[in-house]
């Protein structure tokens, strides 16, 4: 079966200091990758999404980047947090037919 | 925005059925309705999805009108860990329509 999986779970960082999510997928190949972010209380922001290696579309300008090095691995990464940058992060996979989100990510700049 | 309406909350007691509405009066032919929930602080959890038939899996059923503008979840026992956000959304099920529009959901309470 598959599973997907995300961490840090929690992490609080300075303002200005790096930020280094990372997300694999296992059981499956050549899924589409997400990055979505979730404010308290509302709704997801889709951030990235990748259909290949080294293939990253982004839909929200920002600091934060994405890359996929390999085909079940998506990271998330920013050289410089900004305070908006704290929410939930979550990290999605695509069989084409349903949407499936990992556990989660909490960052909180301070 | 959101696609589909759903009431704010509701209660249920545990062992009951609940049954969660929902609302997706501009549907489109190709679009499948969707049902996920959350529990505070965890991601979304894929709970079942329809075209037009009524579905069932170990979790729930999914009852779709015939116009298709509107479905309802059923949790057929409900219990304590069942108390989440349960979001209705509308989209594609393809690799082209991974936008996801949550609105606000319904949060379901279970109660002892």
């Amino acid at each position: 079966s598959q599973t997907i999986h995300q961490w840090p779970a929690t992490l609080v960082q300075p303002v200005g200091s790096p930020l280094s999510l990372e997300c694999t997928v296992e059981g499956t190949s050549n899924p589409n990758l997400y990055w979505y972010r979730q404010a308290a209380g509302r709704g997801l922001q889709l951030l990235f999404y990748s259909v290949g290696i080294g293939q990253i579309s982004s839909e929200v300008p920002q600091n934060l980047s994405a890359s996929r090095p390999q085909d079940r691995q998506f990271i998330l990464s920013s050289k410089k947090l900004l305070l908006s940058d704290s929410g939930f992060y979550l990290c999605a996979w695509d069989n084409g037919n349903t949407i499936y989100f990992g556990e989660g990510s909490w960052l909180t700049v301070v | 925005d959101a696609k589909t309406t759903q009431p704010t909350s509701m209660d249920c007691a545990e062992g009951r059925a609940a049954n969660l509405p929902c609302n997706h009066s501009t549907i489109s032919g190709n679009e499948y309705v969707y049902w996920y929930r959350q529990i505070h602080s965890q991601g979304p959890q894929y709970i079942i999805h329809g075209l037009k038939n009524n579905e069932t899996n170990e979790m729930a059923s999914l009852i779709i009108t015939e116009d298709r503008k509107s479905s309802t979840l059923i949790l057929p026992h409900a219990t304590l860990r069942d108390t989440a956000v349960y979001y209705c959304i509308v989209r594609v099920a393809s690799f082209n329509d991974y936008k996801l529009s949550f609105g606000a959901g319904t949060t379901v309470t279970v109660r002892a």
